[in-house]
């Protein structure tokens, strides 16, 4: 089916570990980001991506890193989760960077 | 001072009434908004964008821009209890190359039946 799709939908983790969430788009669309979702937060920015191969930080970089090799790709990885990423993750994509459409979200919670 | 405020709510309308959103922003350069819905556990959607002073109406929802006020609205009449939702209002600023979204912590809306 064609939109963007995100995986897992919901991961339990340990501190110190790797995890990787998974974002799939499948419109084409130019730009990719990466939001975390907080209690008094709101939406935060953590990375995004304006074709592949192009990545820039958002508001809140630290502790992840992202990559996309393909268009349609756009994975976000935690090096060594910390309890402070314990969040709702939602990957977002658009054509022209600013309608922005997002994936279900993924529920993190680090232990 | 936050880039772009909502007052979180929550704001309680009767059925049929019209509910009213705002939001201020503070980079006076900034030149699109946006206003997204999110439903308790699913992911925000776009239902309004707004790019030049004055009002747009797209059905029952009608987005208003003052940007000499740097004020952005969002008036939804007959509200419905399907209304009820977080309404997230959005800006897209100046920062560099890519004029990146800053999203408000958004308004939760209850519709009263």
């Amino acid at each position: 089916d064609a939109g963007i799709t995100q995986s897992p939908r919901y991961k339990i983790t340990e501190t110190g570990r790797q995890v990787t969430l998974m974002c799939h788009q499948t419109w084409s669309h130019s730009y990719m980001f990466w939001y975390r979702q907080d209690l008094g937060h709101g939406l935060r920015l953590i990375y995004y991506s304006a074709a592949a191969d192009i990545t820039d930080k958002g508001e809140v970089p630290d502790g992840y890193v992202v990559s996309r090799s393909k268009t349609e790709n756009f994975p976000l990885t935690l090096e060594s989760a910390t309890r402070s990423q314990t969040s709702v993750y939602f990957c977002a994509s658009s054509d022209q960077g600013e309608k922005l459409f997002f994936g279900s979200g993924t529920q993190l919670s680090v232990l | 001072q936050k880039e772009v405020e909502q007052n979180s709510g929550p704001l309680s309308v009767p059925e049929g009434a019209i509910a009213s959103l705002n939001c201020t922003y503070s980079d006076r350069v900034s030149q699109s908004f946006f206003w997204y819905r999110q439903y308790s556990g699913k992911s925000p959607e776009l239902i309004m964008s707004i790019y030049s002073n004055g009002d747009k109406e797209d059905g029952r929802f009608t987005a208003q821009l003052n940007k000499a006020s740097q004020y952005v609205s969002l008036l939804i009449r007959d509200s419905q209890p399907s209304d009820s939702a977080t309404y997230l209002c959005a800006v897209r600023g100046i920062s560099g190359g890519y004029q990146k979204v800053t999203f408000g912590t958004g308004t939760k809306l209850q519709v009263i039946p």
